[in-house]
C-alpha cells in the first residue's frame, strides 16, 4: 500500500532554513510526479510544489517562489522541500502528496508541522 | 490564480438526510484533452486530506456512493445523499489544471 512519510519539521527562527523530507513506499516512486501541500493552523490548504518524475520540470506557488526548492532522490524514494528565508507565514502542516497522473493527487502523507517564530 | 469558492463554509446536517456543497471557480477547469479536472477532498478532524472525487465525479476507489459530484463549465458540486457520523470534517475542492492548483476554502460539514 502507498505509504508517504514526512519528517524534518520544528521549531525555527525568521530567515533561516529547513528541510523537509518524504519518504514514499509501495509504488513506483520513479514514475510520480509529487506535490507539496501545506495547512496553516486552523486554515484551509495550500498548493505548495510539484516535482516531475525524473525532476526536471517543476511549478511552485507565488508565495514559495524564490525560496523554497523541490528536489528527488528516485534511488532513495524520497521527496524533498529546501525552505530558505522562512517567514512566520510559513508556519504550517506540510504534506507531501502522490501525483495520480491523470492531473491530481490520490494519496497523502500525515504532515509535518513547521513552526516559524522569534 | 483560479479562484475557487465554496458554500457554504458551515454545513449543519440532521443524521440521514443528504448534503450539498457547492464549488464555483474563476476560470473553467476544463483542459485541452476535453477533461474536466476538478477534485473533492475530505479532511476529517486531526486527519490527512483523502481524495473523494477526481475528474469531477470519478469516486476513489474504497469512497461509498452515497458520495458524488457533478456538475460542468465553472460550477461544481459535492453531494452526500444521506449524512452520516463518519462525514463530519471539512471538505474542499481543488482545481488541478492550471497552475498553480488551487483549492476551495473548505466547507465544514457538521451533524445538527
Amino acid at each position: 500500500q502507498v505509504q508517504l512519510v514526512e519528517s524534518g519539521g520544528g521549531g525555527v527562527q525568521p530567515g533561516r532554513s529547513l528541510r523537509l523530507s518524504c519518504a514514499a513506499s509501495g509504488f513506483s516512486f520513479s514514475l510520480y510526479p509529487m506535490h507539496w501541500v501545506r495547512q496553516a493552523p486552523g486554515k484551509g490548504l495550500e498548493w505548495v510544489a510539484r516535482l516531475s518524475h525524473d525532476g526536471t520540470d517543476f511549478q511552485y506557488a507565488d508565495s514559495v517562489r524564490g525560496r523554497f526548492t523541490v528536489s528527488r532522490d528516485n534511488s532513495k524514494n524520497t521527496f524533498y522541500l529546501q525552505m530558505n528565508s522562512l517567514r512566520p507565514d510559513d508556519t504550517a502542516v506540510y504534506y507531501c502528496a502522490k501525483d495520480s497522473i491523470r492531473w491530481s493527487v490520490d494519496y497523502w502523507g500525515q504532515g509535518t508541522l513547521v513552526t516559524v517564530s522569534s | 490564480d483560479v479562484v475557487m469558492t465554496q458554500s457554504p463554509l458551515s454545513l449543519p446536517v440532521i443524521l440521514g438526510q443528504p448534503a450539498s456543497i457547492s464549488c464555483r471557480s474563476s476560470q473553467s477547469p476544463v483542459s485541452t484533452d476535453g477533461n474536466t479536472y476538478l477534485n473533492w477532498f475530505q479532511q476529517r478532524p486531526g486527519q490527512s486530506p483523502r481524495r473523494l472525487i477526481y475528474e469531477v465525479s470519478r469516486r476513489d476507489s474504497g469512497v461509498p456512493d452515497r458520495f458524488s459530484g457533478s456538475g460542468s463549465g465553472t460550477d461544481f458540486t459535492l453531494k452526500i445523499s444521506r449524512v452520516e457520523a463518519e462525514d463530519v470534517g471539512v471538505y474542499y475542492c481543488m482545481q488541478s489544471i492550471h497552475w498553480p492548483w488551487t483549492f476551495g476554502q473548505g466547507t465544514k460539514v457538521e451533524i445538527k
